[in-house]
């Protein structure tokens, strides 16, 4: 079973604006994570965030989590038409640190 | 340094038949994985390698078998392909304490009929 669902499943805004996407998970972790996928691609690391950390920058991305609500976000300021791609979060499961469940993604679009 | 490596990229089958998927990575990563990923659900993890010489199911194994070679190396054998199998598979790797990133093949395409 899935441990993270990402919320939407898509969105669409024009170059420029911020894009905020989100996850919720089942089951306590250590760590989440964030990865992008660009169509007919492999997934790509962005950030990692532990849960003894409330919030994490990288460039433009900002990712926060929220323990008590087993939640995280992640967010893209200032889109370009390049990060046009899929988003999943990442949970390290009940079998260890070394597993990841993986949410369904949300399908991120940038318009130009 | 090439990351991690798949073979092959596309590949059609029909019911019963087998193949091997391989993956190799440069990174002497100690961990290796492989996911499927079908529309609407994400990556699903099908077996994991913690080590050479060690392998353990993940969510979804049936249907299949591995082989850890040697560090570099985590093969994916279909014995008897069925439709159900038609997917995409990615091979991962990850080797960093503290740190569980985990770095992903381009995926290989696989249609059985």
């Amino acid at each position: 079973s899935q441990q993270g669902e990402e919320d939407p499943q898509a969105l669409s805004i024009q170059e420029g604006e911020n894009a905020t996407m989100n996850c919720s998970y089942k089951t306590s972790i250590n760590n989440l994570q964030w990865y992008r996928q660009n169509s007919g691609r492999g997934l790509v690391h962005l950030i990692l965030i532990r849960s003894n950390e409330r919030e994490k920058h990288s460039g433009r991305l900002r990712v926060t989590l929220d323990t008590s609500k087993k939640s995280s976000s992640l967010l893209i300021t200032a889109s370009r038409a390049a990060d046009t791609a899929s988003y999943f979060c990442a949970t390290d499961s009940n079998f260890g640190n070394e597993k990841l469940t993986f949410g369904t993604g949300t399908r991120l679009t940038i318009i130009p | 340094n090439a990351g991690v490596t798949q073979t092959p990229k596309f590949q059609v089958l029909k019911t019963g038949q087998s193949m091997t998927l391989q993956c190799a990575q440069d990174m002497n990563h100690n961990s290796m994985y492989w996911y499927r990923q079908d529309p609407g659900m994400g990556l699903r993890l099908i077996y994991y390698s913690a080590s050479e010489g060690t392998t353990d199911k993940g969510e979804v194994p049936n249907g299949y078998n591995v082989s850890r070679l040697n560090k570099r190396e985590f093969s994916l054998r279909l014995e008897s392909a069925a439709p159900s199998q038609t997917s995409v598979y990615f091979c991962a790797s990850s080797g960093y304490r503290g740190s569980y990133e985990q770095y992903f093949g381009p995926g290989t395409r696989l249609t059985v009929t």
